[in-house]
């Protein structure tokens, strides 16, 4: 079956250093990934839709600079949050589907400590 | 602004019982509605649902979708402590592929 790997599961990084996620459909090309975002006991927020070759579509009230997507392949994705502060703290998770109308597919999550 | 609610937020049950978990949707399109099982790290995939009245099963798991009332439920029967989760229903707009999930219900077996 599909399989979208998120790499790191973890990290801990200083405030005001940048951090880079990656996400990587390995059997299926994606010319959208999305990344969400999740709190403690919280849902899935949306943060923002990854589209190959173009700029990614931010939800609002997600900043554009601080959360920079970059999808310069069919198959990787990557978050970078910049300047992260202890707030940026989250489970960060990626998905893509390997096309319309069908089940959307994650990576196993990148837990981001800000400290 | 679509949404997608979930209820109850939490629930806690006995093994060997069932439940119903339950999942109301407002959307401007609608394409299908999905079933995800969270425990720690990535959902998994349970159903996808396009079509009323139509039961989907899996084992114990059991969903069904009612598009005119715009809701979905999953039961679980014969509860076990491994269906302890985060069970999360998510809707497809069909745009750009994009699903917006609901709050997600926590649920905990106990034996």
């Amino acid at each position: 079956g599909a399989v979208v790997s998120q790499h790191p599961s973890r990290v801990i990084c200083k405030s005001g250093t940048s951090v880079k996620i990656e996400c990587r459909s390995l059997d299926f090309q994606a010319t959208t990934m999305f990344w969400y975002r999740q709190f403690p006991k919280q849902s899935l927020m949306l943060m923002a839709t990854s589209n190959e070759g173009s700029k990614a579509t931010y939800e609002q009230g997600v900043e554009k600079d601080k959360f920079l997507i970059n999808h310069a392949s069919l198959t990787l994705s990557t978050l970078t949050v910049t300047s992260a502060h202890p707030e940026d703290s989250s489970f960060y998770i990626c998905s893509a589907r390997p096309g319309t109308g069908v089940k959307a597919f994650f990576g196993q999550g990148t837990r981001l400590t800000v400290v | 602004e679509d949404k997608v609610v979930q209820s109850p937020l939490s629930l806690v049950v006995h093994e060997g019982d069932t439940v119903t978990l339950n999942c109301s949707y407002e959307v401007t399109n609608f394409r299908s509605l999905l079933w995800y099982k969270q425990e720690k790290k990535a959902p998994t995939f349970l159903f996808m649902l396009t079509s009323s009245g139509i039961e989907k099963k899996s084992g114990r798991l059991s969903s069904i979708l009612d598009k005119k009332e715009l809701f979905s439920i999953l039961n679980i029967t014969a509860t076990q402590t491994g269906d302890s989760a985060v069970y999360l229903c998510a809707v497809d707009t069909g745009t750009a592929s994009k699903l917006t999930f609901g709050t997600g219900t926590r649920l905990q077996v106990t034996l």
